[in-house]
């Protein structure tokens, strides 16, 4: 089944810094989303990007499907966006499931 | 539409009992997944329902799991009997179909089998 691996899985900021979460999979796909988890558990849904460029506030992302990646860009990090950030792909002509990376935590502090 | 919505949020049961857990998708979507979340694993997927036929449930550990969907509002993960091991965030995810569409997950069910 097709992989995806997450970069860098810690991620430690100050307050007010940028920061760039990566996803690689290893092949083709139909879709792709971006979550975040916080810290009480729940899964919010960023992106449904499975190409192309989004941008939602302090958020964006860019999936560059020929070559098989998806950045997240977090502008401006508050605290509140402290977390685990989580790629979930769909492979194409494959089983229709999502397929979870391991997942980035992300730590902001004041 | 209130989202997708699981019950209970948490379960603490003991060894041996049965256990249901409870998804209510959100109104029109036509496909419904279960995953689970654990620190060894991640989230995987144990089966998902489109048009309310299952279609794939290779992720259901054995036997002992088995989930239905009666209806296009509501599906049902049993687990008999519960052993430790099952302890883990259980969580439910509903899209208009399967493939090509944004999923989203509901608040999920904390599971503590001692």
């Amino acid at each position: 089944g097709i992989q995806v691996e997450q970069s860098p899985p810690d991620l430690i900021l100050q307050e007010g810094a940028n920061s760039t979460l990566r996803c690689n999979f290893s092949d083709s796909v139909n879709n792709l989303q971006w979550f975040h988890q916080n810290p009480w558990g729940q899964l919010i849904n960023l992106f449904y990007i499975p190409s192309g460029t989004k941008q939602n506030g302090r958020l964006s992302a860019t999936t560059v499907a020929t070559e098989r990646y998806s950045l997240l860009y977090i502008s401006s990090s508050q605290t509140t966006d402290s977390g685990v950030y989580f790629c979930a792909v769909e492979q194409d002509q494959g089983a229709q499931k999502l397929v979870f990376g391991q997942g980035t935590r992300l730590t902001i502090n004041p | 539409d209130a989202g997708v919505i699981q019950s209970p949020r948490h379960e603490v049961t003991e060894m041996g009992q049965e256990v249901t857990l409870r998804c209510k998708p959100i109104s029109g979507h036509n496909s419904l997944f279960w995953y689970r979340q654990t620190m060894m694993r991640g989230l995987e997927l144990l089966i998902y329902f489109n048009n309310n036929v299952p279609i794939d449930d290779s992720g259901m550990p054995e036997d002992r799991f088995s989930a239905k969907m009666p209806n296009a509002s509501f599906s049902t993960l049993k687990i008999q009997p519960s052993e430790p091991r099952d302890s883990a965030v259980y969580f439910c995810a509903s899209s208009l179909e399967a493939g090509y569409t944004e999923a989203f997950f509901g608040q999920g069910t904390r599971l503590t089998v001692v």
